[in-house]
């Protein structure tokens, strides 16, 4: 157990609708990642939040966005969906960033597995 | 940004034979390269990483090699064994000042036959 937690672990929706994907980090993490993995694909990074405010973004599309709320727990919100978003969106967490030595360990969640029919 | 590659896409070894999984980065201020282990339905978790001022890390039968120059990283299995077998990422971290945010390579999912 990583000790991030993600809900839902599984979504199934059609297309044009709208998610919300809900991760708590690690007691004390401020830094909170997420990731989207397709079927055969790698880990792309979509957005980072530390702390409250947004750090570095990806390739996010504009569809998606997502916060990071005062309790640190993150969303991660998805519309207008379409067949091609299908996949395991993973959140992670580390603890805060050090300046000059930049991020360590990211500890993942278990994901969440979104279809999209 | 930050670009990372990384081959073999898939690798198949004999139990007891070696592995070694090669990556090389865009970013010449990229400054940590940590190393994610993928079973299959799990989540992806650390299981070495090394950071720009130090050229080789070795854990029991993993080991990693950094190469600033070259822009390339590589990840040693020894002795392999069929619990070895899942996916394994490759990342790289741009300089803070970017987020801190890890960029994964494409994979390489490692088969070990017993």
């Amino acid at each position: 157990d990583s000790g991030v937690t993600q809900t839902p672990k599984h979504l199934i929706t059609a297309t044009g609708q709208r998610v919300t994907l809900r991760c708590s980090p690690r007691s004390g993490d401020l830094s909170v990642y997420w990731y989207q993995q397709s079927l055969d694909q790698g880990l792309q990074f979509l957005i980072q939040y530390y702390n409250g405010e947004e750090r570095a973004k990806g390739n996010i599309l504009e569809r998606f966005s997502a916060q990071q709320f005062p309790d640190l727990h993150s969303e991660l919100n998805l519309s207008s969906l379409e067949l091609g978003d299908s996949a395991l969106y993973f959140c992670a967490s580390s603890v805060k960033v050090h300046p000059n030595i930049g991020t360590g360990e990211l500890f993942f969640g278990e994901g969440s597995r979104l279809t999209v029919l | 940004g930050e670009n990372v590659e990384q081959h073999p896409s898939t690798l198949s070894v004999q139990e007891g034979d070696s592995a070694v999984i090669k990556c090389t980065y865009s970013d010449s201020a990229s400054n940590y390269f940590p190393w994610y282990k993928q079973e299959l339905g799990k989540r992806p978790q650390l299981i070495i990483d090394i950071r720009s001022n130090v050229g080789e890390k070795k854990d029991q039968r993993i080991a990693v090699t950094l190469n600033k120059t070259a822009k390339h990283f590589s990840l040693h299995i020894t002795e392999t064994q069929p619990e070895d077998s899942a996916v394994y990422f490759c990342a790289a971290t741009p300089p803070y000042n970017q987020g801190g945010k890890l960029i994964f390579g494409q994979g390489t999912e490692l088969s070990v036959k017993p």
